[in-house]
């Protein structure tokens, strides 16, 4: 079946610390990955995506590459600040599926001054 | 890119009666949209694939009699919630897929409807 994995939080960082999130997922297909970040009290937004093996996804110093061979796409940041805290998740899909998505259970970060 | 609204982004309502909750996208034409529930803390559960023009395709386990779905245009998709009891108190959340961007799959999701049943 298809499914994701995700590192379990709470994930608690100073300020300018290094992040990273795991996430593995398992597919019956090439999978599109996803991280999508989820601030309290909203929906979800997009913050990077890889549609192919060794794609690296990135925006807002955010990083996830598309390891195809480790079915990985960890999610880095160098330095994280206060205004990142929030949930992240990461999903697959696949178009086959009818683009349904499936995401890991999600991964609170809080970032302390 | 593509924009997706939710009305009402906040209800609250007395046990037994029923909820509406709108689904928008603003800018482009959804032939698909999908709902899902969200619960304290824990990720989201899809409840329903909804399609413009047909029924919608509910998954395992949720009631299609008590989460109607209606799609009838292709910028409108309405989740309605009968005879709401506390249990059905969670975060609703819609999405869809902008067509023009099948390639990469990438899905718009809306702000999020929170609904609490007393």
């Amino acid at each position: 079946g298809n499914s994701v994995t995700q590192m379990e939080g709470p994930v608690t960082l100073s300020e300018e610390a290094f992040l990273t999130i795991n996430c593995t997922y398992t597919a019956t297909g090439y999978p599109s990955l996803f991280w999508y970040v989820q601030y309290p009290g909203e929906g979800l937004q997009l913050l990077l995506k890889a549609t192919k093996a060794d794609d690296k996804g990135s925006n807002k110093g955010f990083e996830a590459t598309y390891r195809k061979e480790t079915t990985s796409f960890h999610l880095e940041k160098g330095s994280v600040q206060v205004s990142d805290s929030a949930v992240y998740f990461c999903a697959l899909t696949l178009t086959y599926t009818g683009n349904q998505f499936y995401f890991g259970t999600g991964t609170s970060l809080t970032v302390i001054p | 890119g593509a924009v997706v609204s939710q009305h009402p982004s906040w209800v609250i309502c007395k046990s037994g009666t029923s909820v509406k909750i709108e689904c928008r996208s603003l800018d482009f034409q959804a032939t698909t949209m999908f709902w899902y529930r969200q619960f304290p803390k824990q990720s989201l559960m899809l409840m329903a694939t909804s399609n413009e023009g047909s029924k919608a395709t509910y998954e395992q386990g949720v009631e299609k009699d008590k989460f109607l779905i209606n799609h009838a245009s292709l910028t409108l998709s309405t989740l309605t919630v009968t005879s709401a009891h506390p249990e059905d108190s969670s975060f609703y959340i819609c999405s869809s897929i902008h067509q023009g961007d099948r390639t990469d799959n990438e899905q718009f999701f809306g702000p999020g409807t929170r609904l609490t049943v007393l």
